[in-house]
C-alpha cells in the first residue's frame, strides 16, 4: 500500500524543539519531502532528502531518515509561533506522484 | 524562485455553474502540473497529472468529464469544474514541476476555495 502515517497533533512552547514523525511504506521512494501548510494557503516546500542520506540540516530544520524502518522525522529547533501550521511529509512513487501523509498540526504557544 | 500562482483564491457560486481555476508558473516552465483536492482537516488527494500539450492522466475515481484539465502552455494549466454541485465544494490546489525527474520538487499554488451553494 501507499499509506504515509503521521501523528495528528503536536503542541510545544516557543523556544522548544519540535519533532514531527512520519512513517512511509514504499521502500522504493527516492525522495522524501516536508511541506508546511498555513491556514487557507497552499503548501510550502520546506526541505527534502534523498533516500541514500541519513540526515539533512537546513538552518533550524533537521531531517532524519531511517530507511530500514521507513521512518522520517523533521526537527524544528527554537520553534517560533510562526511555525504553527500543518506539516505534511510526502514520498515520491511512480512517475513523480507525491503521496502525502495525514498531516501533523503543530501548535506553538508563547 | 519557483513561484506558482493560482486564481481565483476563493469562489462562491450557485449549483449548476461551471468554474474555471487557473494555475500559472511565474518564473519557470512547468513541464508537469498536478491538481489536488483537499477536504477540511485532511490530506491532499491527487486528482490528475497534466503534461504540456497532452491529455491529463486522472486518478482512479476522478471523473474526467466533471473535472476538465487543460495544459495548453508550459506556464498555464486550468481546471474546470463543470456543472458544480455542493459536493464539489472543496479546497483545490495545483502544483507545478519543471521536469520529470524525482529530484525536481513540486511547487504549490495557494489554493482555491470553492463553495457551491
Amino acid at each position: 500500500g501507499e499509506d504515509v502515517e503521521q501523528s495528528l497533533f503536536l503542541s510545544v512552547r516557543e523556544g522548544d524543539s519540535s519533532v514531527i514523525n512520519c512513517t512511509y511504506t514504499d521502500s522504493s521512494s527516492t525522495y522524501l519531502y516536508w511541506y508546511k501548510q498555513e491556514p487557507g494557503a497552499g503548501l510550502q516546500l520546506l526541505t527534502y532528502i534523498f533516500s541514500n542520506m541519513d540526515m539533512k540540516q537546513d538552518q533550524r530544520l533537521t531531517v532524519l531518515l531511517n530507511k530500514k524502518d521507513k521512518h522520517l522525522s523533521l526537527r524544528i529547533a527554537d520553534t517560533q509561533t510562526g511555525d504553527s501550521a500543518i506539516y505534511f511529509c510526502a514520498e515520491i512513487t511512480g512517475f513523480q506522484k507525491l503521496v502525502f501523509g495525514t498531516g501533523t498540526r503543530l501548535l506553538v504557544s508563547p | 524562485g519557483a513561484v506558482v500562482s493560482q486564481h481565483p483564491s476563493w469562489v462562491i457560486c450557485k449549483s449548476g455553474t461551471s468554474v474555471k481555476i487557473e494555475c500559472r508558473s511565474l518564473d519557470f516552465q512547468a513541464t508537469t502540473m498536478f491538481w489536488y483536492r483537499q477536504f477540511p482537516k485532511q490530506s491532499l488527494m491527487l486528482m490528475a497529472t497534466s503534461n504540456e500539450g497532452s491529455k491529463a492522466t486522472y486518478e482512479q475515481g476522478v471523473e474526467k468529464d466533471k473535472f476538465l484539465i487543460n495544459h495548453a502552455s508550459l506556464t498555464l494549466s486550468t481546471l474546470t469544474v463543470t456543472s458544480a454541485h455542493p459536493e464539489d465544494s472543496s479546497f483545490y490546489i495545483c502544483s507545478a514541476s519543471s521536469g520529470t525527474a524525482s529530484n525536481q520538487p513540486q511547487h504549490f499554488g495557494d489554493g482555491t476555495r470553492l463553495s457551491i451553494l
